[in-house]
């Protein structure tokens, strides 16, 4: 199954805001949006945020979603030391009756 | 408070089979969807299958006719059933709970001769 297409990798500075996206098509992130998973070193994944803009309780402000056309973005503001991990975005594809993974971005804060 | 609790991976030798459990507590299993998803070494996830509450299951390519996926409402579980294992199987492997909102620890399978 085709995935979602995420860049490798994401350098801000501490304090800064980090936009990471996520392209898909028509079928997966355009119809159903995306969930955001943020992934630690040695750590299972952990959900940051789904169907484009909903947060699980106990996740920052600090994480907010979006979708425009086919592409999802999650940005992070005030980006602290805990942020720097790998998030992968995910989608539910309608035309292929399965789960899509982008590849993930390695989030590095400086 | 949601837990999952992924038992039974370990070494296997290609076309081997192992059968995964995960363990659910701390919400009403039967009413959720669960999931299978899978990391290999230094790499991304991967979902694995999907068994819906009507027992609706749904399979990646890359394992269809190799690997099984049910669930037990009465024991609160989860299984992966694993057939014809490939050394491109080796990975660890996540139970998760609905779209992706609980995930557990994992557990390694190995496959290898």
């Amino acid at each position: 199954q085709a995935g979602l297409t995420q860049p490798p990798s994401v350098s801000k500075g501490l304090r800064q805001t980090a936009t990471l996206t996520c392209t898909g098509n028509s079928n997966n992130v355009g119809n159903q949006g995306a969930a955001w998973l943020q992934q630690h070193q040695g750590h299972p994944p952990k959900l940051v945020s789904y169907t484009n803009d909903n947060r699980p309780s106990g996740i920052s402000e600090r994480f907010s979603a979006s979708r425009s056309g086919n592409t999802a973005s999650l940005t992070i503001t005030g980006l602290q030391p805990e942020d720097e991990a790998d998030y992968y975005c995910s989608a539910w594809d309608s035309g292929l009756s399965a789960w899509v993974f982008g590849g993930g971005t390695k989030l590095t804060v400086l | 408070e949601v837990q999952l609790l992924e038992s039974g991976g370990g070494l296997v030798q290609p076309g081997g089979s192992l059968r995964l459990s995960c363990a659910a507590s701390g919400f009403t299993f039967s009413s959720y969807a669960m999931s299978w998803a899978r990391q290999a070494p230094g790499k991304g996830l991967e979902w694995v299958s999907t068994i819906l509450t009507s027992g609706a299951i749904y399979d990646a390519d890359s394992v269809k006719g190799r690997f099984t996926i049910s669930r037990d409402n009465s024991k609160n579980t989860l299984y992966l059933q694993m057939d014809s294992l490939r050394a491109a199987d080796t990975a660890t492997y996540y139970c998760a709970k609905d779209w992706w909102s609980d995930w557990g620890q994992g557990t390694l399978v190995t496959v290898s001769s």
